[in-house]
Formats: C-alpha cells, sequence, structure tokens
C-alpha cells in the first residue's frame, strides 16, 4: 500500500524557536495532504489541508501565521511552528488520500511527529 | 454538524468475551464511514470501511442509517487487538477530503 513518512519523528525545542516538521509520500503523489493535532489519548483534530501549488486551508482557530505550511511538491508537505511555545507541544500527524482505489476514499497516515517545547 | 461520537473512552473486556465499540454520526449528506485502529507506538492504520463489508481480523461494522450509527463488532477479543479505535467520517464520492475522527475508544483485552 502507499507510504507517507515523516520527519522527524521526534523533536525537543527551545520556547522561541521555530521547527519543522516533514510529510512525504513515498510512492505515489498527493497534490493534497492533511495536518492534524492530535493530544494525548484524544481524537485528532484537523488543523489544514496542504494544496500542491496553492495556499493551505486553515480550520477554525488555527492561526496560519503559527502555522505555516508549505507543500513544496507533489510528495512533500511541509509544516512550522514558528516561535514555538509550550502548548503547542502535541503529537503532529500528517495524511495523504491515495486516491479512490477500488471506490473508496482511502487515507494514509504518517507515523508522527511528537514536538516538545521546553 | 458534522460529527462523530465514540461514547466510550476505555472498553475492558477478558480474552474470548464480545466486542462492540460504538459510533454514532452526524452528516448532513450521504456518509462514508471507516474504522482507523492505533497500535501502541504505531502509526494510525484502515482497519475497515462501510462501503467494502468486509471483516477484517474478524472484525465487523455495519452502517445503521436509522441509527446513524456504525458499531465495531467481534464475537471474540483477542490480546492483540488492545489498542485505540477511531471512527471516522467522510462524504461519499467526495475523493480527497479530510476525515472527521471521533475521540477514540481504548480497547483493553486481558486473560
Amino acid at each position: 500500500g502507499a507510504v507517507v513518512s515523516q520527519h522527524p519523528s521526534w523533536v525537543i525545542c527551545k520556547s522561541g524557536t521555530s521547527v519543522k516538521i516533514e510529510c512525504r509520500s513515498l510512492d505515489f503523489q498527493a497534490t493534497t495532504m492533511f495536518w492534524y493535532r492530535q493530544f494525548p489519548k484524544q481524537s485528532l483534530m484537523l488543523m489544514a489541508t496542504s494544496n500542491e501549488g496553492s495556499k493551505a486551508t486553515y480550520e477554525q482557530g488555527v492561526e496560519k501565521d503559527k502555522f505555516l505550511i508549505n507543500h513544496a511538491s507533489l510528495t512533500l508537505s511541509t509544516l512550522t511552528v514558528t516561535s514555538a511555545h509550550p502548548e503547542d507541544s502535541s503529537f503532529y500527524i500528517c495524511s495523504a488520500p491515495g486516491g479512490r482505489t477500488g471506490g473508496y476514499n482511502e487515507q494514509f497516515f504518517g507515523p508522527g511527529t511528537r514536538l516538545t517545547v521546553l | 454538524a458534522q460529527r462523530v461520537t465514540q461514547p466510550e473512552k476505555l472498553l475492558s473486556v477478558f480474552k474470548g468475551a464480545p466486542v462492540e465499540l460504538k459510533c454514532n454520526y452526524s452528516y448532513s449528506g450521504s456518509p462514508e464511514l471507516f474504522w482507523y485502529v492505533q497500535y501502541s507506538r504505531q502509526r494510525l492504520q484502515l482497519l475497515l470501511r462501510h462501503i467494502s463489508r468486509e471483516s477484517i481480523k474478524g472484525f465487523t461494522a455495519d452502517l445503521n442509517k436509522g441509527e446513524t450509527s456504525f458499531h465495531l463488532k467481534k464475537p471474540f477479543a483477542q490480546e492483540e487487538d488492545s489498542a485505540m479505535y477511531y471512527c471516522a467520517l467522510s462524504g461519499l464520492n467526495q475523493a480527497g477530503t479530510a476525515l472527521i475522527f471521533g475521540k477514540g475508544t481504548t480497547l483493553s483485552v486481558s486473560s
């Protein structure tokens, strides 16, 4: 099946610094990717939709200047957490739709990136 | 409003017991329903989807439009079924759209 990777798998940074997280579709192209945030033992909350060649679409309540998204190519989307603060500490997960394989809206998820801001 | 509700945060059962993880949804159009599973320290992966009406690892789920439910069932739980289970929703025939997730239910199967 299709594979989505994320890098890094975990990162620790100081408050006030910026952190970049990469999401790659390894064996398929994705014009759209999704970024989710997951708090411990809680659901995945959609943050934004990353669109190749155009601006990302952010969900209500998500600061676009805080969470910069760049969809540089058909296989890469990046999420940059700018001026990170401890409250930004979370598990960030990306996903990419693999097309309607067999008629289904199937999505493939990355392994996630654990961000800890000190 | 589009919403997925999983009322149980935790479900603990003994090995061999039947399991039912509840999922109810609210969607204005025709929905496409999924169950995703997340084993410890692993990525989220698709377990099954309502359209295919398949059984994966002994799990089944039937879409009940009247009750707007998509409960996940397994007649005999195994210890390796212990994981976090998420019910998810998207619009039917809306390829490439984001999924709406429920809050998840942790299934713990003990011997």
